[in-house]
């Protein structure tokens, strides 16, 4: 079945530092792309997205890119703060035969940043 | 526009008990999906429901039920709960089913004594 692999955390980083979070993923089909973050104590927020190949999506100073020549959806900030500080989460949206758009998750990227 | 409400916050069972979680979807939203997060872990898909009946189900047991009523709003039951069912439960919703952008719930923290 469909997969998502993440970069092992945790990640700490100085502020201002240059972010990057690995996500690879594999899929039968073509699947939407996302990044979810979720903060202490709270439930999941979409981050960013992207629903087909060479599409960058973005937020908040965020990027991804959706690249099928590597299957890869890597997520990249050029300045962190310490207000990024949370787990960040890569997930596809499956195609099934129930047409659930369900979402299949990696195992979470916590992000430290320091003062 | 009120976003997707879960309760309880907190619920601490012990084994072999059964559990009620409740969900509000956002307005306007007909599709709900659930999905488990252990500790340390990303979400698993556990089903969704669209406009009232079961949409699709992913690698849950049967001691791992819902309801979703005429106003979308929706209700996981877990029978006969078992240590490893010890999780937070979100709950998402989405216009429909199929891809939509899905819209979280705060979650419910569940442990299993």
């Amino acid at each position: 079945g469909d997969s998502v692999t993440q970069m092992e955390g945790p990640v700490t980083l100085s502020e201002e530092a240059f972010l990057t979070i690995n996500c690879t993923y594999t899929a039968t089909g073509y699947p939407s792309l996302f990044w979810y973050v979720q903060y202490p104590g709270e439930g999941l927020q979409l981050l960013l997205k992207a629903t087909k190949a060479d599409d960058k999506g973005s937020n908040k100073g965020f990027e991804a890119t959706y690249r099928k020549e590597t299957t890869s959806f890597h997520l990249e900030k050029g300045s962190v703060q310490v207000s990024d500080s949370a787990v960040y989460f890569c997930a596809l949206s499956e195609e099934d035969s129930s047409n659930t758009g369900k979402l299949i998750f990696g195992q979470g990227t916590t992000l430290q940043v320091k003062p | 526009e009120t976003g997707v409400t879960q309760s309880p916050t907190h619920l601490i069972k012990t084994r072999g008990q059964q559990v009620t979680l409740r969900c509000s979807s956002q307005s306007g939203h007909n599709t709900v999906s659930w999905y488990q997060q252990a500790l340390g872990q990303g979400p698993q898909f556990i089903f969704q429901y669209y406009r009232e009946e079961e949409n699709g189900r992913g690698n849950f047991p049967p001691r791992f039920s819902g309801l979703q009523f005429p106003n979308y709003s929706s209700e996981l039951n877990v029978n006969a709960l078992e240590l490893d069912d010890s999780a937070l439960y979100l709950c998402a919703s989405s216009l429909t089913s199929g891809g939509d952008e899905q819209f979280f719930g705060p979650g419910t923290r569940l442990t299993v004594l």
